[in-house]
């Protein structure tokens, strides 16, 4: 069974930096490009990165990717985001998915950012 | 950065069609954009229904279908249930980078 489990979220000030972590099990992590995805309370989905199966091709929302890296580590099933000068519109559930066809999801780590 | 915009809301019957559309401020939406559509329940993850403009993953109900219709994508619900109930997102691929759209919300009334 395919699952994915982010953590890394909680509570920020204005200005702080997190690493959001996605633990991927029960497919061959290293053969699919992943993605990260954010919804803010009561709002819609918005698209935030995605990451080939070897790092080589990595795209990000334009209005993100000066404070925000998509990464990944092979050997350890994981896909990480690292989120910096963080905002308080960046408050949000961040979720990982496997981007291919969106099949998977996980249950997403909340990040709250406030003073 | 495109804009992807979607029917705020829409109702259907029980049993009845519905067609939810998917729009590009670039233009026509085509089968380039590779076309998704999600549902999402509250407090639940998105499930995505229709990838490539109109395959289904092995969950999708049949009701389920998704075509091109007037430049825009489109989801189409025939023979609504109860628990069809829920927001709809698409997204659009602009040379790799994805954009969803503004969502609809699906009331089964």
């Amino acid at each position: 069974e395919v699952q994915l489990v982010e953590s890394g979220g909680g509570l920020v000030k204005p200005g702080g930096s997190l690493r959001l972590s996605c633990a991927a099990s029960g497919f061959t992590f290293t053969t699919y490009t992943m993605a990260w995805v954010r919804q803010a309370p009561g709002k819609g989905l918005e698209w935030v990165s995605s990451i080939s199966s070897t790092s080589r091709y990595i795209l990000h929302a334009d209005s993100l990717k000066e404070r925000f890296t998509i990464s990944r580590d092979n050997a350890k099933k994981s896909l990480y985001l690292q989120v910096n000068s963080l905002r308080v519109e960046d408050t949000a559930v961040y979720y990982c998915a496997r981007d291919h066809f969106f099949d998977s999801w996980g249950q997403g780590t909340l990040v709250t950012v406030s003073s | 950065q495109a804009v992807v915009t979607q029917e705020p809301s829409l109702t259907v019957s029980p049993g009845g069609t519905v067609t939810l559309t998917c729009a590009s401020s670039t233009g026509a939406v085509t089968g380039g954009h590779y076309p998704y559509w999600f549902q999402q329940k509250p407090g639940q993850a998105p499930r995505t229904l229709i990838y490539d403009t109109g395959n289904k993953h092995s969950w999708t109900p049949a009701r389920f279908s998704g075509s091109l219709l007037g430049g825009k994508a489109a989801l189409t619900l025939s023979g609504a249930q109860p628990e069809d109930e829920a927001e709809y997102y698409c997204l659009l691929s602009y040379n790799g980078v994805r954009v969803f759209g503004t969502g609809t919300k699906v009331t089964v009334l």
